[in-house]
């Protein structure tokens, strides 16, 4: 039973445009969120998270919005650029669960020059 | 400073045999969790280790077992390999097993079963 979804496998922008890469989760419990971004054949590297306590957090291009009681959370991507073309994964966390993160199936995201 | 290394890279093994998988976690870190990554169920968490110990594991059949060492690296098993298991191993490293500490991967191991 996949709790963390991301409904769009893959998603194409223009440079400079708006990237947005969204997230839905079912476990009221997960009261932690985070996206990695992988290119091919390295590992996930973490972008950027928020705690529930939040609605918004903001680092350079990169912005999370949470909406809780739709379960629901976005990554905006402002503007877009080539290099941020990769797969986006949006996981989440819980105060029992430790280290243990549930990850969504990913959206490869292109940015086209 | 190095990162999270993963031995080996790639591996092809046949149905019935099993593997044995080593994660190297950045110097400090004593945290080491692994990750299964196939394409339909995206990134699964098997288990976590701390100091030694097994702090959390998720939901995965007992064919899969791991242990840490007392320099914090990590080695994971998977015994009598079914097809399904063919799938990309990820191991993360941090300094704690809080959750807030941030985790860092390693590239992982393709493993493919024929």
């Amino acid at each position: 039973d996949q709790q963390v979804k991301q409904n769009s496998p893959s998603l194409s922008v223009q440079e400079g445009r708006i990237s947005i890469l969204n997230c839905d989760y079912t476990n009221s419990m997960f009261d932690y969120f985070l996206w990695y971004k992988k290119y091919p054949a390295e590992g996930p590297t973490f972008l950027i998270s928020i705690s529930s306590i939040k609605d918004k957090n903001e680092d350079g291009r990169f912005t999370v919005f949470l909406n809780k009681s739709a379960k629901h959370l976005s990554l905006h991507i402002v503007p877009s650029q080539p290099g941020d073309s990769a797969v986006y994964f949006c996981a989440a966390n819980s105060q029992t669960g430790a280290n243990n993160l549930f990850f969504g199936t990913g959206t490869r995201l292109t940015v086209i020059p | 400073k190095a990162g999270v290394t993963q031995t080996p890279r790639y591996l092809i093994k046949t149905r019935g045999q099993q593997v044995t998988l080593s994660c190297s976690p950045i110097s400090g870190h004593r945290s080491v969790s692994w990750y299964q990554q196939t394409p339909g169920q995206g990134l699964q968490f098997l288990f976590e280790y701390f100091s030694e110990t097994q702090r959390n594991k998720g939901n995965f059949p007992g064919r899969f077992s791991g242990r840490q060492f007392s320099n914090s690296r990590s080695e994971m098993n998977v015994s009598t390999l079914e097809l399904g298991d063919s799938a990309l191993y990820l191991c993360a490293s941090s300094l704690s097993w809080n959750r807030k500490s941030e985790q860092f991967f390693g590239p992982g191991t393709r493993l493919t079963v024929l």
